[in-house]
């Protein structure tokens, strides 16, 4: 089991709807999580980190940390067709010999 | 201001050759990060340096993955022998803060070895 999971996708929704991306994890001890985004071709961008239980708010982007349920979700609110991209879900060190874990990525089609 | 950089950001090299890929992070940055990526897939992590010391070498797949920043700014890896199977896309990234979640990622050094 990996680490870090999420559904490959493609995910596809209308453009003005509410994408949801989420992701689980496996180890417990993992405290705090990152949402990137890449477009094709690109290298990946931070768009949220969390590290607590609940909500964290940023423009149009929600993300979501259940630590009991152990998953992360990250939630694009009226999406565009510039949100079209790869959505990476994953961790940074927990100690300093620790590694970055990152997810398989969700690919996310905004539609017009 | 200028982000990180790679260097070549391509190459193509006969399969036992040596490679050494370069990055120059952002100026000020303290944490350097080494990942591959597949296509379709997240970067996997390989290595990483908070200044010159390296802290984690476990994703390096073998021993013939190497890395170093000797004066805790630029990083360079090296791959001996290559195979076949390194061809990926390296990428850099740089933090201005230690072991965070903030990372700056380079374009990438596409390696395709034939």
């Amino acid at each position: 089991q990996k680490e870090v999971e999420q559904n490959s996708g493609p995910l596809s929704v209308p453009e003005g709807a509410i994408a949801s991306l989420n992701c689980t994890y496996s180890d417990r001890g993992s405290q705090s999580f990152f949402w990137y985004r890449q477009y094709s071709g690109k290298s990946p961008e931070l768009i949220m980190f969390i590290y607590s239980n609940g909500d964290k708010e940023d423009g149009r982007f929600t993300a979501q940390l259940n630590k009991a349920s152990q998953y992360v979700s990250l939630l694009i609110r009226d999406s565009q067709p510039s949100d079209s991209a790869t959505y990476l879900c994953g961790r940074p060190p927990r100690t300093r010999d620790d590694k970055v874990i990152f997810g398989p990525g969700t690919s996310l089609s905004v539609i017009p | 201001g200028a982000g990180v950089s790679q260097s070549p950001r391509y190459k193509v090299t006969k399969r036992g050759q040596d490679v050494a890929l370069r990055c120059d992070p952002i100026s000020g940055h303290v944490s350097l990060y080494w990942y591959r990526q597949a296509l379709g897939q997240g970067p996997e992590f390989l290595t990483y340096f908070n200044y010159e010391a390296q802290q984690d070498k476990s994703g390096l797949p073998n021993d013939r993955f190497s890395a170093e920043r000797p004066e805790g700014s630029i990083s360079t890896l090296t791959i001996q022998r290559t195979e076949q199977r390194d061809s990926a896309m390296y990428r850099c990234a740089s933090s201005p803060r230690l072991d965070s979640y903030e990372q700056y990622f380079g374009p990438g050094t596409r390696l395709t070895v034939t």
